[in-house]
């Protein structure tokens, strides 16, 4: 079964520091999403990102974030200066067309640590 | 500002009772709504949508949908020990932004 597949499973970094989540989409997906779980938390949306744009953002993804496909199979999550509240679990997800983000395959997150 | 709200619980059912799960929404102008299952440490799963009034069986899992009263409710027949979850109830904002609740809390008890 296709799967979306997320490195690290697990970052620790001091805050301060830039991180990097990668994501692989599935092969065949075009539509691309970060979302992120604060412990105990919700899931909420940050960004969505299509033929190399963002398609849309929430007010959590500010300048601090940024979205990049530098390749043809990853999609990466970049913070620039960690800071503690930045502690979660972050999921990417892709789906095939454009408007069923329901239809999106989630990856199994990355959970970071800002220490 | 769109919410979706639900009781965090715990809930606890015995094994092989009926569980039932509720949810509203704010924004009277949704059209999609689903619920997912989240195993402690995992990945949101989509396990089930409904887009219309009434109610939506798959296997075990039946859907609720009534939009006049923005009311949404999830039912797992014959409760497993592997049911044990919390199930997350989610509103379509988008073409690519999906609002979620906070996540009922089940524990299926044997």
């Amino acid at each position: 079964e296709p799967e979306v597949t997320q490195t690290p499973s697990h970052q620790v970094t001091q805050m301060g520091q830039e991180v990097i989540l990668r994501c692989v989409p599935i092969s065949n997906h075009l539509y691309f999403y970060w979302y992120r779980q604060i412990l105990g938390q919700k899931v909420e949306f940050l960004v969505s990102f299509y033929n190399n744009e963002i398609s849309e953002k929430s007010e959590i993804f500010d300048d601090q974030f940024s979205v990049e496909r530098p390749d043809g199979s990853n999609f990466t999550l970049k913070i620039r200066s960690t800071k503690l509240e930045d502690s979660a679990m972050y999921f990417c997800a892709s789906s095939e067309q454009p408007d069923r983000v329901d239809e999106a395959f989630f990856g199994q997150g990355t959970r970071l640590t800002v220490v | 500002q769109k919410e979706v709200e639900q009781n965090s619980g715990p809930l606890s059912v015995p094994e092989g009772a009926i569980a039932s799960l509720n949810c509203t929404y704010s924004d009277r102008g949704s059209q999609s709504f689903f619920w997912y299952r989240q195993y402690s440490g995992k990945s949101p799963e989509l396990i089930m949508s409904i887009y219309s009034n009434g109610d939506k069986e798959d296997g075990r899992f039946t859907a609720q949908l009534n939009k006049a009263s923005q009311y949404v409710s999830l039912l797992i027949r014959d409760s497993q020990p592997s049911d044990s979850a919390t199930y997350l109830c989610a509103v379509k904002s988008s073409a690519s932004k999906i609002i979620f609740g906070s996540g009922t809390r089940l524990s299926i008890r044997p």
